[in-house]
Formats: structure tokens, sequence, C-alpha cells
């Protein structure tokens, strides 16, 4: 069972195109964590979300938490080939335990 | 600096076999986890060890051992080997035992059972 679901599972798009990733949920986390994975590598924290409702950017990134804190969305402005990469959600259900979403594959074409 | 270093980094088993995966980190975090990366599942949590000389099981811990050896070390060890292990591994790091700290991850290791 996974406790985080992540859509869509694929994403291709062209560059300069706008887009969003969905990470949703049926439970309550006390924090929501984004990252970015490269190929071959672990993946690397993009922003840390621990409040409902609340929002942070990040250069072109826009991240938020849902007000009940069981769902998080990443937006993407005017995505760029470097943007390429999976992005994964991961809830904090207690300090020490993470559940991480199945994971969106981005693509951005040149 | 190394941060968090993983060995081996790919390793091919027959069933059955046994192997220990290594993690090491400089980063003198006192949490440390083991994760299994598959397709279309992201990370799993298999163990964890929020403290040196505590460890506590994840989602998938069956068919797995750990050892926290010290606070810079903790490895994973997989007893008899199945194909359903073939998988990604990553340990992680973080730095304080609660509260939504940063991980950090390893390069992974790479395993393939036969």
């Amino acid at each position: 069972t996974q406790l985080l679901e992540q859509s869509p599972q694929f994403l291709s798009i062209q560059e300069g195109e706008n887009l969003t990733v969905y990470c949703n949920s049926s439970s309550v986390f006390s924090s929501l964590q984004w990252y970015r994975q490269e190929p071959g590598e672990g993946p690397v924290l993009l922003v840390t979300v621990v409040t409902g409702g609340e929002v942070k950017k990040l250069k072109r990134l826009t991240f938020q938490f849902g007000d009940a804190r069981k769902d998080s969305s990443l937006h993407i402005t005017a995505a760029q080939p470097g943007d390429t990469g999976l992005y994964l959600c991961a809830g904090a259900v207690t300090g020490n335990q993470f559940y991480f979403g199945t994971g969106t594959s981005l693509t951005v074409i040149p | 600096n190394a941060g968090v270093t993983q060995t081996p980094k790919f390793q091919v088993l027959k069933t059955g076999q046994s192997m220990t995966l290594q993690c090491a980190q400089d980063m003198n975090h006192n949490s440390m986890y083991w994760y299994r990366q598959d397709p279309g599942m992201g990370l799993r949590l298999i163990y964890y060890s929020a403290s040196e000389g505590t460890t506590d099981k994840g989602e998938v811990p069956n068919g797995y051992n750990v050892s926290r050896l010290n606070k810079r070390e903790f490895s994973l060890r997989l007893e008899s080997a199945a194909p359903s292990q073939t998988s990604v591994y990553f340990c992680g790091t973080k730095a304080g035992t609660t509260g939504p700290y940063e991980q950090y991850f390893g390069p992974g290791t790479r395993l393939t059972v036969t």
C-alpha cells in the first residue's frame, strides 16, 4: 500500500511550458518534503513544508502544502532542460519515519 | 568531507547468497536510514536508526537485518538473497532525532539477485 500517490507518473514537456505535480494522501503529515533525483544518484532535498496552507518558492518552483496537511503540489514555471529529473514527495508521520511518493519523471525537451 | 558513502556501488548475487551493504557518514548526524527504490514505487523504508544503539523496522523489513555499528556506520544485511530483493538501495541520514530535518542520501547500491 502506497501512502503517498503522485501524479502524473511521467511528464514530457517543451522548454518554456508550465507544469504542476501533485502529491496526495488520505493521511495527515507533520511535514512534507520534495526531492529531486538525477539518474544514478540519491535524492536531493528541494524544500520542506510544515504548516497547512504554506507556500514556498524556490526560483521558478512553487510548493504548496494543503490546508489539511494531506496533500501538496509542485508548480514549475517556464520549465528548462535542467529541471529534468525524478521528483519525489516524502511525508513525515513521526519525526523519524518518512513515506515517499511514487515519483514523477519529468523530461523537458529543448 | 564525503557526506554519505555507500559500498559497493554494484553487486550481483545468486539466490540464497548473503551480503552486507555498508553505509558511512561524516556529517555527525544522529539518524540513519536504509531505503529501497523500485520502479514506480518511490523509496520504501526498510530500517532506520534514530540514534546510536537503536534500530527500528520500517515499511518493508522482511528479509533484512541492520546494525548501527557506531554513530558513523549503519549496515544492511541480506542473509539469504531472493530475486524480489533486486533493487537500488539508498542510505540516508538526518541531523536530528525528531522534526522536519533534511535527509541526505548516498549514491546508492544497485543489487541484482539472479
